[in-house]
């Protein structure tokens, strides 16, 4: 246990609909960053909150949105989903850059 | 956007091989990471090396950052099945603000 949980492990939708990813960091962190994996295009980094706020954009779809609650637990929304969305999408946390992410174990996102 | 190029893709060896697994990028980074991943979870931080030409050993696994903070290497002796997996280098955003990735090596160690 990586002490970073995420929520729900699998998740199969249609396409079109909308699904909320949630993730609770490692306690003492304040950053979490969400990032997409898929096999051709490896670990896609999409956003990172920091106490709360939100810190750097990566490659985020703008039909995806995220927001990091007081309790410092997070929650990646996607909408109008389309078939390439299928991919795994993990959440990491951390204390500082220096110190490297703890992940945790994943959603699998499968749109059909 | 700093790009980290690794090598191989793909590395297929025996149990009881050496090998080398490469990360490399036109720019300077302040630091960079390695990272194992195995199915159906999420990348485990191995490493963080921060001075130009440092080398860290983790048991059988040897990590070293190029003189000029643009390469890394990974060396594995004498590899074990239970070393299966994909290595992923990472190093911080030009912001510093979030960890870019490699695309990774998957190696396969067959008993």
């Amino acid at each position: 246990d990586s002490g970073v949980t995420q929520t729900p492990k699998h998740l199969i939708t249609a396409t079109g609909q909308r699904v909320t990813l949630r993730c609770s960091p490692r306690s003492g962190d304040l950053s979490v960053y969400w990032y997409q994996q898929s096999l051709d295009q490896g670990l896609q980094f999409l956003i990172q909150y920091y106490n709360g706020e939100e810190r750097a954009k990566g490659n985020i779809l703008e039909r995806f949105s995220a927001q990091q609650f007081p309790d410092l637990h997070s929650e990646l929304n996607l909408s109008s989903l389309e078939l390439g969305d299928s991919a795994l999408y993990f959440c990491a946390s951390a204390r500082g850059e220096i110190w490297g992410y703890t992940f945790g174990s994943g959603t699998r996102l499968t749109v059909v | 956007t700093q790009l980290l190029e690794q090598s191989p893709q793909f590395l297929s060896i025996q149990e009881g091989e050496n090998l080398t697994v490469y990360c490399n990028s036109s720019s300077v980074f302040s630091s960079l990471q390695w990272y194992r991943q195995e199915p159906g979870e999420g990348p485990v931080l191995l490493v963080t090396v921060v001075t130009g030409g440092e080398v860290k050993k983790l048991k059988r696994l040897t990590f070293q950052f190029g003189d000029a903070r643009k390469d890394s290497s990974l060396h594995i002796t004498a590899a074990q099945t239970g070393d299966t997996g994909l290595y992923l280098c990472a190093g911080p955003n030009y912001n510093n603000n979030d960890m870019r990735f490699g695309a990774g090596t998957r190696l396969t160690v067959k008993p």
